[in-house]
């Protein structure tokens, strides 16, 4: 256990249907964070909230629409993506404040049909 | 622009014996790096970091050596277990740049008993 937990670990969408993925840390971290992990392709960084404010959107499409309600809670919410969306979505947190180091959850295997 | 990669993208070995896995980096100003484990099914795990006031760190059956001369850096993995099989990436972080790591596409590790 690494102290991060997403929700659900797998999801199959449509691409009209609205879904939202959730992470979870018990870790007392002040940053979270969202990748995409594709096939043969290194991790992409997508959102990092400090301190709940979002501090990086890495030109992510607006289908892709993040919440942080707390320093504990992160969300991702999907809305009428595309086939090619379809990868390992992975939660990670970290101390914040120049702390690099990632603590990763297991991800959300999703499938856009 | 800025990149990491490794060297081989599969590597196999005999268990028992020690693997050695490289990344390279193009970033001269990265002053921190960080290998994870990813085993199928989960998130990347931390496995062991170093900084560039360092050269080499060990922890238990792992070593990290980092020659910033020609911007390599290895994961040394000391009688290889079966357990160890997974795909393990190095990341880079610089500091100035807001210390947010930047991944390698992965080599993946198989160990034959």
């Amino acid at each position: 256990e690494t102290g991060v937990t997403q929700t659900p670990r797998h999801l199959v969408m449509g691409m009209t249907n609205k879904k939202s993925l959730k992470c979870e840390q018990h870790l007392g971290h002040n940053a979270m964070y969202w990748y995409k992990q594709s096939a043969k392709k290194p991790l992409e960084l997508m959102f990092v909230y400090n301190f709940k404010e979002q501090t990086e959107n890495n030109s992510v499409p607006s289908r892709f629409s993040p919440e942080c309600p707390n320093s504990s809670h992160l969300f991702l919410h999907l809305h009428t993506l595309q086939p090619e969306d379809s990868a390992l979505y992975l939660c990670a947190s970290s101390q914040g404040g120049g702390d690099e180091k990632l603590f990763f959850g297991s991800g959300t295997q999703l499938s856009v049909l | 622009g800025e990149s990491v990669g490794l060297h081989l993208p599969t590597l196999s070995v005999q268990e028992g014996d020690n693997s050695i896995i490289n990344c390279a980096y193009s970033n001269s100003a990265s002053d921190y790096f960080i290998w994870y484990k990813q085993e199928s099914g989960k998130g990347p795990q931390f496995i062991i970091d170093i900084r560039s006031n360092m050269d080499k760190r060990q922890g238990q059956r792992v070593t990290v050596l980092l020659n910033k001369t020609v911007k390599h850096l290895s994961l040394q993995i000391a009688a290889t277990q079966p357990g160890d099989s997974a795909v393990y990436f190095c990341a880079e972080a610089y500091y100035n740049q807001g210390g947010k790591l930047i991944f390698g596409q992965g080599t993946e590790l198989s160990v034959k008993p």
